[in-house]
């Protein structure tokens, strides 16, 4: 059964950093592209980046360019986002998910249940 | 950047209604690179549609989907009380990927 289980949210002050940590289970990891998503506290999805799956590409939204860094390992089955010079805009439920290519498409298969992140002084 | 935005903000229906979601697109893109998404209250997002029309595995066969270019369409035949949720529609073929702004199918 594949499983994506995200850790390391909390309270930040803004200006702080955090690392989360998603992971993955019950398929090879090493062979999908993955990405974060985020939900601000009553709000629609953002995409927030993804990487490729040997980790040598790497997109993010405009937004957190040069604050938020994607990474994996994938010897520990691992998706990581660390967050710098956070914001309170960035308050929301941070989702892994899995990017399953069929065919051409790549869509978000699988989602785990995501992790909270607030920012506030 | 492609913006998509859904329409209307929310839907009042009843059990058994049809129901057709709207997705436009900022500029034409191929129906390959989108995806419709279902998030129940509490709950994570779950595929629904990819390949503009494909169901994911194990979506029942009242959703479907449909569109080009600029306009996409997501489609449920007959409404199940268990499909009251929020709608979202996406893009997976250009970075920065992208997501409508979501509807909400209420009873």
């Amino acid at each position: 059964e594949v499983q994506l289980v995200e850790s390391g949210g909390g309270l930040v002050q803004p200006g702080g950093s955090l690392r989360l940590s998603c992971a993955a289970s019950g398929f090879t990891f090493r062979t999908y592209w993955m990405s974060w998503v985020r939900q601000a506290p009553g709000k629609g999805l953002e995409w927030v980046a993804n990487i490729k799956e040997d980790g040598s590409d790497k997109y993010y939204v405009d937004s957190v360019k040069g604050r938020f860094t994607i990474s994996r390992d994938n010897a520990k089955n691992s998706l990581y986002l660390l967050m710098n010079s956070l914001r309170a805009e960035d308050t929301a439920v941070y989702y892994c998910a899995r990017e399953v290519r069929l065919g051409a498409a790549r869509p978000f298969d699988y989602w785990g249940q995501g992790t909270l992140l607030t920012v506030s002084s | 950047e492609v913006v998509l935005t859904q329409s209307p903000g929310t839907l009042s229906l009843s059990p058994g209604e049809r129901v057709t979601l709207s997705c436009r697109a900022s500029q034409s893109m191929s129906s390959t690179y989108l995806a419709w998404y279902q998030q129940r209250p509490g709950q994570a997002p779950r595929l629904l549609i990819y390949g503009g029309s494909s169901r994911a595995a194990g979506i029942p066969d009242r959703f479907s989907g449909s569109g080009s270019e600029t306009d996409f369409t997501l489609t449920i035949s007959r409404l199940d009380p268990e499909d009251f949720a929020v709608y979202y529609c996406q893009q997976y073929g250009r970075s920065p990927l992208t997501f409508g702004g979501g509807t909400t199918v209420e009873i």
